[in-house]
């Protein structure tokens, strides 16, 4: 298994600023994923977050408004990029150790835009 | 196309009442069937991986099952702390990525 470290747990944010949120898991592994959940509603996958490279965004998630970065096996930022009220949600950062196990998942960061 | 199902979306039990939920999904090749328990505020927990049909899996009060098309998540004798939200995701041969459901809401009445 993996262990999930996800910061901050909670921010308020004004409208048109950055947040970074910053992902770290215990061990080393091969995928890491970046997820938003609205209230009450399933996961939604915004992009998988490849080491070295450009990560891979899902339909209706762009690198301008979600950059992510992934600069080893074990860390990852997701960056919400001049929020606007819409982009309030639960962020969540999931890890998996290989491509065949399951995704760990970190406690997740709640997003308020005001 | 929805690639994975939940159903119910709500299940209410009294203590002790069993019951299943269901994960339906449409894969062209399965990688593996996870299941999830998600309490509030609180990201998944996972549970359970299922590679291939006819595979069980059990832990206390919970048993999930697979077929070809489904998966089953047993709940026996459940008790109030099996409250949560449970999730079915899917991952394919062809993918890296986690299909979620839209989750099963658990409340089990005292």
């Amino acid at each position: 298994s993996a262990v999930i470290s996800q910061k901050p747990s909670r921010d308020i944010c004004q409208r048109g600023t950055s947040l970074t949120i910053q992902c770290q898991v215990d061990s080393q592994v091969t995928m890491m994923f970046w997820y938003r959940q609205q209230p009450g509603q399933s996961l939604t996958l915004i992009a998988t977050a490849n080491q070295g490279s450009e990560a891979t965004y899902e339909s209706g998630f762009v690198i301008d408004k979600f950059p992510i970065s992934r600069p080893n096996l074990t860390f990852s930022t997701l960056t919400v990029s001049n929020m606007s009220p819409e982009d309030s949600s639960i962020y969540l950062c999931s890890a998996s150790l290989t491509v065949n196990t399951e995704a760990f998942f970190g406690q997740g960061t709640r997003l308020t835009v005001v | 196309e929805d690639q994975v199902t939940q159903s119910p979306e709500a299940l209410r039990l009294q203590e002790g009442e069993s019951s299943s939920l269901n994960c339906s999904y449409t894969v062209s090749g399965l990688r593996g069937l996870f299941w999830y328990r998600q309490d509030p505020g609180k990201g998944p927990e996972f549970l359970f991986t299922l590679y291939s049909a006819g595979e069980e899996k059990e832990k206390e009060r919970l048993k999930a099952t697979l077929t070809k098309k489904e998966s089953f998540l047993h709940i026996t004798a459940p008790k109030p702390e099996d409250s949560a939200t449970y999730l079915c995701a899917v991952r394919e041969n062809t993918g890296n990525q986690f299909y979620f459901g839209t989750g099963t809401s658990l409340t089990v009445i005292p």
